[in-house]
């Protein structure tokens, strides 16, 4: 596969009940990043990793979330004890060098649309 | 924290018809890029702008940096179908990460 692969695409759960959502980048790629877009607005920063190394998780937006990247390849975003405002589309990007940045393009994955009944 | 205000949210036109998407920031930008949502699709990048007042086109799309790094415009000239979608930019400030606007979503009518 070519592009950034997500899974699984659709996620429905009951509230507090822990999910996981994966993201398999781009081979090679450095960098991963975990976004989360509601509809009609832009994609909004959580966490990233510069190989396994997870460099920035200030937008995480507490602490019932968390992420991996244990190989420095794929990389898994948990939430705990869900809640309905957790509903949202969970998008993954990766790129092919370190950081964001100077020339720096992110590619996109379809994305994991989670919501919380 | 960094803000990134798009204008218009919406805009309707009329094949063949211009289109302008602004984005500001709050704070000096150190390069913005922009990246186009399909209907039911994902961000795909577009361009980056790193210097002030760089100017770069890419067929009938034409993105402006402005002087002081703190605003960025997309224009489509004469405008076509497969020009739908939103259109989003992203700032970026040293050492932080993407910003992206709310972005404009461009409907373009046969």
């Amino acid at each position: 596969g070519a592009g950034v692969s997500q899974s699984p695409r659709y996620k429905v759960t009951k509230r507090g009940q822990d999910v996981a959502l994966r993201c398999d980048p781009i081979s090679g790629h450095v960098s991963l990043y975990w976004y989360r877009q509601a509809l009609g607005q832009g994609p909004e920063f959580l966490t990233y990793f510069n190989y396994e190394a997870q460099q920035d998780k200030s937008g995480l937006p507490n602490d019932r979330f968390s992420a991996e990247r244990p190989e420095g390849s794929i990389s898994t975003l948990t939430i705990q004890r869900t809640e309905q405002r957790d509903s949202a589309m969970y998008r993954c990007a990766s790129s092919w060098l370190a950081g964001p940045g100077l020339g720096n393009e992110q590619f996109f994955g379809p994305g994991t649309r989670l919501t919380v009944l | 924290g960094q803000q990134v205000m798009q204008i218009p949210q919406y805009q309707h036109v009329q094949e063949g018809e211009d289109f302008t998407t602004y984005c500001n920031s709050s704070t000096t930008l150190s390069n913005i890029q922009w990246y186009k949502q399909r209907p039911g699709g994902h961000p795909v990048f577009l361009i980056q702008l790193v210097k002030s007042g760089e100017v770069k086109k890419q067929k009938r799309l034409t993105f402006q940096f402005g002087e002081a790094k703190k605003n960025s415009s997309l224009h489509i000239t004469a405008t076509q179908t497969t020009d739908v979608g939103t259109y989003f930019c992203a700032g970026i400030r040293s050492g932080e990460q993407l910003t992206f606007g709310s972005g404009t979503q461009l409907t373009v009518l046969p």
